[in-house]
């Protein structure tokens, strides 16, 4: 059981490039969310899809695009990657989207834009 | 609107020591209440938590924390640390009735576990 999968795990990308960060779960969950962490600052929530076919910004959600491809998948896009993005990703799932849930991370995705 | 304050970014201790790190939190609602460990290089993982009913709560590893309402705090506790708990911990508070995407994060405590 692989529960959250993220690719790749490492990435470095030049200011201005594109990319797309994959995200697949295998629980059967309903909701799915993509977060940044970043030294100091905990974890915040770029988006978020409550359901299949659903997705909503989070906290944080400008220079990102999110697909919910069907429901295993879900993806972050980076247009036009910024020196400010560099940060560790990390996408996690959960069975619903209520409030006291526990959530499943992948282990992550390190982006440095240069 | 929820937060979350973690004192102290960095707490030591010897093998064997007590673990003591600390969470205080604000919510407008009736708090749901996390404890997360992540390991080096790998996601975050749920170590504990607190929605209803009992205030002390008993976690994998031998963690427990327990939620005290007139100090709206959930510290972390451990009565003995081993060299496995070295991780980072992020305590995480959502509000009841609240959807999963409004669960706000502490800023972490790394535990460094010395022999």
């Amino acid at each position: 059981n692989a529960g959250v999968t993220q690719t790749p795990k490492f990435q470095v990308l030049k200011t201005g490039q594109s990319m797309t960060l994959q995200c697949a779960q295998d629980m059967n969950h309903n909701s799915m969310y993509w977060y940044r962490q970043d030294p100091g600052m905990g974890l915040r929530l770029i988006y978020y899809s409550a359901s299949e076919g659903t997705t909503d910004k989070g906290e944080v959600p400008n220079g990102y695009n999110v697909s919910r491809l069907n429901k295993r998948e879900f993806s972050l896009r980076l247009e036009s990657a910024a020196p400010s993005q560099t940060s560790v990703y990390f996408c996690a799932s959960s069975e619903a989207r209520q409030g006291n849930t526990e959530a499943f991370f992948g282990q992550g995705t390190r982006l440095t834009v240069v | 609107a929820q937060s979350v304050t973690q004192l102290g970014s960095h707490v030591s201790v010897s093998e064997g020591a007590l673990v003591l790190l600390r969470c205080n939190y604000s919510s407008s609602a009736p708090p749901y209440l996390f404890w997360y460990v992540q390991y080096p290089n790998q996601g975050l993982q749920l170590l504990l938590k607190y929605t209803t009913g009992a205030t002390l709560v008993k976690g994998i590893n031998g963690f427990e924390a327990e939620f005290k309402k007139s100090e709206t705090s959930f510290h972390l506790t451990k009565p003995s640390a081993h060299m496995s708990d070295a991780a980072e911990y992020f305590c995480a508070v959502s509000g009841a009735n609240t959807g999963f995407q409004k669960l706000v994060f502490g800023t972490g405590t790394r535990l460094l576990v010395s022999p």
